[in-house]
């Protein structure tokens, strides 16, 4: 039992560079969520999908968008990379419980 | 307790010892509380959790106590191992009724257990 699946572990972008953050997870969890971690800091949340079919923004949604593609996976993507969305992305899930998120082992984006 | 900026609050205890990480939340309707644990280089992991309604909830090891009036949040980890060194995070939800979670994290604790 996988749980939360993220790909790629570890990317170094340039700016300007776009690139996809993959996200899968294997619960039949219907929430799903992108988290970013700074050093020192706790995580904030980037955008959530509630159910299938819907998308929201969190707190720092900027630079952002998101895909719910199906149940199972729900994607990142940096447009246009820029320095400061240099972080650990941390995608999540939860399922009936509600508010207990599963994470993901996280992806470490550097923009340089 | 949480701390502002880049330098988290740190516990250091020997093995064996209870410790107590401190967490002071901000929103007055939250109304759903969790603890993370998270290792280097991992995700945070779930430990425990507690709804608005409780003041203190028991798992194994581990006691989250929650005071509303001042809005707090303890975790107590008895009889600490190495193993339980990591970064500990309170989360809060303010979730008004919906099925799913936006948890807000505070900055998180580092716990260090020196056998």
């Amino acid at each position: 039992n996988a749980g939360v699946t993220q790909t790629p572990k570890f990317q170094v972008l340039k700016t300007g560079q776009s690139m996809t953050l993959q996200c899968a997870q294997d619960m039949n969890h219907n929430s799903m969520y992108w988290y970013r971690q700074d050093p020192g800091m706790g995580l904030r949340l980037i955008y959530y999908s509630a159910s299938e079919g819907t998308t929201d923004k969190g707190e720092v949604p900027n630079g952002y968008n998101v895909s719910r593609l199906n149940k199972r996976e729900f994607s990142l993507r940096l447009e246009s990379a820029a320095p400061s969305q240099t972080s650990v992305y941390f995608c999540a899930s939860s399922g009936i419980s509600g508010v207990v998120l599963t994470f993901g082992a996280g992806s470490r984006l550097t923009v340089l | 307790g949480e701390s502002v900026g880049l330098h988290l609050p740190t516990l250091s205890v020997q093995e064996g010892d209870n410790s107590i990480i401190n967490c002071a939340y901000s929103n007055s309707a939250s109304d759903y509380f969790i603890w993370y644990k998270q290792e280097s280089g991992k995700g945070p992991q779930f430990i425990i959790d507690i709804r608005s309604n409780m003041d203190k909830r028991q798992g194994q090891r581990v006691t989250v106590l929650l005071n509303k009036t001042v809005k707090h949040l303890s975790l107590q980890i008895a009889a600490t191992q190495p193993g339980d060194s990591a970064v500990y995070f309170c989360a809060e939800n303010d979730a008004g009724g919906t099925s799913y979670g936006k948890l807000t994290f505070g900055q998180g604790t580092i716990l260090t257990v020196h056998p």
